[in-house]
């Protein structure tokens, strides 16, 4: 069984620029949810994706979007990034169906992101 | 609103002792899953329970036990006999059985435990 993947993993980008973060599922998993966490913080929910589709999100802006693929990888981008952007970016990925999710959500080991 | 409070930021104890890291959680929910995860140094945050609100009885995997009282909104874990590899940040996390949330994990702001030999 293959664990959740998460490339790159660090990336230094400049105020302003764009990113793409990249998660793979865990085999067997159909759901993938992104967290930001901050130094010394809880990991923020940032949205979750479900059959290709956004599932539910949490109190982040416009500029963070995602994309989920038939093989359930996904993709974080952030656009015009910010200092504040900077963080360790999870994903983590689960079971879900009928749209009761009772899965355990199971982390990669993150991409650590620095905006100078 | 859902909330997770971890109220102790860190904690030192040495080898062979016991600790409990505490947490208190807030929901309207009737129906809720409660979480403990581990981060080590490396980042990966690592599952190690999970408890359905319905499901009050306390458990106990080898040196690790949590204890759930619906009725002061508490999910407490305990390790016994600490170990150097304990040495981590414990996280809390609540999550709300309504779809409308995206069954996201609501998380406190974790425990840093220091396990000295």
């Amino acid at each position: 069984e293959t664990g959740v993947t998460q490339s790159p993993t660090h990336l230094i980008k400049t105020r302003g620029q764009q990113v793409t973060l990249r998660c793979s599922s865990q085999s067997g998993h159909n759901t993938v949810s992104w967290y930001q966490q901050a130094l010394g913080q809880g990991p923020q929910f940032i949205f979750q994706y479900y059959r290709e589709e956004e599932n539910g999100r949490g109190n982040f802006p416009p500029r963070f979007s995602g994309l989920q693929f038939p093989n359930y990888s996904s993709e974080l981008n952030v656009n015009a990034l910010e200092l504040d952007d900077s963080a360790l970016y999870l994903c983590a990925s689960s079971l879900a169906g009928g749209g009761f999710s009772y899965g355990e959500q199971y982390f990669g080991p993150g991409t650590r992101l620095t905006v100078t | 609103a859902q909330k997770v409070t971890q109220a102790q930021t860190e904690i030192s104890v040495v080898e062979k002792e016991d600790v409990t890291l505490d947490c208190v959680y807030e929901t309207r929910d009737t129906t809720y899953y409660l979480f403990w995860y581990k981060q080590p140094p490396s980042g990966e945050l690592v599952f190690l329970i999970r408890r359905n609100s319905f499901d009050e009885q306390n458990e106990i995997s080898g040196r690790y036990s949590w204890n759930f009282q619906k009725s002061t909104s508490s999910f407490n874990f305990t390790i016994t006999a600490s170990q150097v590899v304990d040495s981590a940040v414990y996280f809390c996390a609540l999550r709300s059985s309504n779809s409308n949330s995206g069954y996201a994990l609501n998380f406190g702001k974790g425990t840093s435990l220091l396990v000295t030999p």
